[in-house]
C-alpha cells in the first residue's frame, strides 16, 4: 500500500522555466510534508517542508503548495537552474510518535541548458 | 559541524550471512533512524532509536535489528541475509522533540547480496 505517490517517474524542463514536481498522498494522518533532493551516491538533502495548517511555504525559488482536500503538494522550482538536476522525493509525516518519513518512489528531474 | 556519516560505503556479502552497518550522527541530534532504498524506489523507514531504545519500527523481519550508543551513534545488523536485502542503506539523525520532522541522512552504504 502506497501512501505516498510520485506518479512522474522523470521531468525534463528548459533551463529558466519552471519545474512542477507533484505527489499525492492517502493518509489523512499526515500532517507534515517534506521535499528532499537527491544526487548519485549521496543521501538525500532536506529542501523544504510544509506543516498541514498552512497551504504554501517559500524558501528562495522553491515553493511547496499543499491542498488538503485533495490530498496533494507540489513543488515549484523557479526558475530552474542545472544544478536542480536531481532525483526529487515526496515525504509525510505525522508530528505524534516517532518521525518516521514515508517517501514517495521519487521524480527524476532533468534540466537542459 | 559533522554531518552524518555511514561506513561501509560499499559492501558485498552472499546469502545466509550477517551484516553490520554503521551510522554517526550529526553533532546535537540524539534520534537515528535507518531507511532501507531498493533500486528506483524511495526510502522505506526500518526503525529508529531515541535514548537507546527502539522508538518505532517499519514493516521489517526481526532478522533486521539496530543499537544505539550513549553518544548517539547507531549500528543496523541484518542476519540470515536474503537477495533481496540487497539496496542502499541510510542512516538519517535529527534531534527528539523539534516541532519538526525534517531528518538529516548520510551517504548510505550500498550492500550488494550474491
Amino acid at each position: 500500500d502506497q501512501q505516498v505517490k510520485q506518479n512522474s517517474p522523470s521531468l525534463s524542463v528548459q533551463e529558466g522555466r519552471i519545474s512542477i514536481l507533484n505527489c499525492d498522498y492517502t493518509n489523512s494522518m499526515f500532517d507534515y510534508f517534506l521535499w528532499y533532493k537527491k544526487y548519485p551516491a549521496e543521501g538525500p538533502t532536506f529542501l523544504i517542508s510544509i506543516s498541514s495548517i498552512k497551504d504554501k511555504n517559500e524558501d528562495g525559488r522553491f515553493t511547496v503548495f499543499l491542498n488538503k482536500s485533495a490530498k496533494h503538494l507540489s513543488l515549484h522550482i523557479v526558475p530552474s537552474q542545472p544544478g536542480d538536476s536531481a532525483v526529487y522525493f515526496c515525504a509525510a509525516s505525522t508530528t505524534q510518535g516517532a518521525q518516521k518519513l514515508v517517501f514517495g518512489q521519487g521524480t527524476r528531474l532533468t534540466i537542459n541548458p | 559541524e559533522t554531518g552524518v556519516t555511514q561506513s561501509p560505503t560499499h559492501l558485498i556479502k552472499t546469502r545466509g550471512q550477517q551484516v553490520t552497518l554503521r551510522c554517526s550522527s550529526q553533532s546535537g541530534h540524539n534520534t537515528v533512524s535507518w531507511y532501507q532504498q531498493a533500486l528506483g524506489q524511495g526510502p522505506q523507514f526500518i526503525f529508529q532509536y531515541y535514548r537507546e531504545e527502539e522508538n518505532g519500527r517499519g514493516n521489517f523481519p526481526p532478522r533486521f535489528s539496530g543499537l544505539q550508543f550513549p553518544n548517539y551513534s547507531s549500528e543496523l545488523n541484518v542476519n540470515a541475509l536474503e537477495l533481496d536485502d540487497s539496496a542502499l542503506y541510510l542512516c538519517a539523525s535529527s534531534p527528539q522533540g523539534a516541532s519538526y520532522n525534517e531528518q538529516f541522512f548520510g551517504p548510505g552504504t550500498r550492500l550488494t547480496v550474491l
